[in-house]
Formats: structure tokens, sequence, C-alpha cells
């Protein structure tokens, strides 16, 4: 059972341009959530999702960003006109389900670099 | 609003040492507190989970406690190995199922 897998590792995008980043959760897992990570900071929430659904995105700014979790195919984290305060670490992790006893299992991250 | 403490921010040990790392939350209303360890370019593996009823869970030469009332955990780590360095991330999950991360203890296990 291959774990989270999330593409690209390295990402690297000049002011402006789009960024897509994806996300497969495990086999089985109908949860998913992304996280942002600075430098020499925490995690930090942004949206959880469940397939066709958005569930919370009360951590995802209002303007440039969205989520999506298809039918189909892996989550997606879009992030139009980048800045350089984009920069960082973002992290896919999913669940089976929701539930007090559920751990979450996180892929190895993707790495936006804005010049 | 809740958020996470963890004390130390960074912490070198001799191999073989016992430590414990602090992990503190302002607001007692969770459902579980998580420890999860982060290898430089990796992602997060879970370590251990604690379910807000109980006091505590152990793995190995690990072992978290649990103290809800007071807003505290810890991580215990016995016999520390350099294989062991890492940083180290509670994260405690909220009523929406969110789970609110701390800022991590970095640990060096110097042989």
């Amino acid at each position: 059972n291959a774990g989270v897998m999330q593409n690209p590792r390295h990402l690297v995008r000049r002011r402006g341009q789009e960024a897509r980043l994806r996300c497969s959760p495990m086999k089985g897992h109908s949860h998913v959530y992304w996280y942002r990570q600075l430098p020499e900071e925490g995690l930090k929430f942004m949206v959880y999702l469940q397939k066709e659904n958005i569930i919370d995105e009360s951590g995802m700014p209002k303007e440039r960003f969205s989520a999506e979790f298809p039918k189909e195919g892996p989550s997606i984290l879009r992030i139009q006109q980048v800045v350089r305060g984009d920069s960082a670490a973002y992290f896919c992790a999913s669940s089976p389900r929701a539930g007090l006893d559920e751990k979450l299992f996180f892929g190895s991250g993707t790495q936006l670099s804005v010049l | 609003k809740q958020e996470v403490t963890q004390i130390p921010a960074a912490l070198s040990v001799p191999e073989g040492e016992n430590l414990v790392l602090n992990c503190s939350f302002t607001d007692s209303a969770i459902y579980n507190l998580q420890w999860f360890r982060q290898d430089p370019g990796k992602g997060l593996t879970s370590l251990l989970l604690i379910q807000s009823s109980q006091r505590e869970q152990t793995s190995g030469r690990l072992n978290a406690s649990l103290d809800k009332s007071s807003g505290r955990s810890t991580l215990y780590i016995a016999a520390s190995q350099p294989g062991d360095s890492a940083t180290y991330l509670c994260a405690v999950m909220d009523s929406s199922y969110k789970l609110i991360f701390g800022s991590g203890t970095r640990l060096l296990v110097r042989p």
C-alpha cells in the first residue's frame, strides 16, 4: 500500500505564475488535508476535503488559493499569481475517515520556491 | 483560539541519555493529541496518538503523557540514539478535526 504521494517534490515559479500541487492519498482514504510549513515553523492548516467536497477551508487565504478533490484523480492545491511569500513546504495528509482515533498519514511535501 | 507551544525549540544530548520534550496547549477542549517526527526534507511520521480520555501511550522507547486539564503533554524518549535525531512535532485535534501544530523541537543525539 503506497503512502501519500505528492508531486512535484520541488516546484520553482516566478512571481505571477500559477502553481499546481498534487496529492494522491493512500488507497482507501477519502479525507485529505493540506498544510503549509514556513521555515522554522510548525505546520499551519489550510483546507480539509472529502471527495468532491470542501469541508473546512478556514486556513486558506481567500484570494489566489483554491483546492479540490475530485471523484477521480488526485487532490489539487492551486495557487494563482504566486508571490514570494507563498514560498513554503506544502504537505498533504490523508485518513480513511474523520475520527477521534484516526491518525493522519503525511506525504513528503512539495517545496515551492517563488523567484 | 488554540495555540500549541513546544519547549525547548532545540535540544542536543549525548547518545544513551533519556530525554523529555514538552508541549503545551491553551484550550483543553481537544479530541486527541499526536506526536510526529519530521526528518529534513521529509514528511511527518506519526509516533503516538493519545485520546483526550487517555493519560499516556507507549511505543517502544517512546512514552507520551497527556494532562488535558493543565494543557500539557510530554514525550519521553528512553536511551536515545543518533537515529532519533529529527524534529518532533506536537499537534492537538480540535472539534472540527483539524490538527493544530506546535513549532517543534529539533533534537540532535550525538554519538
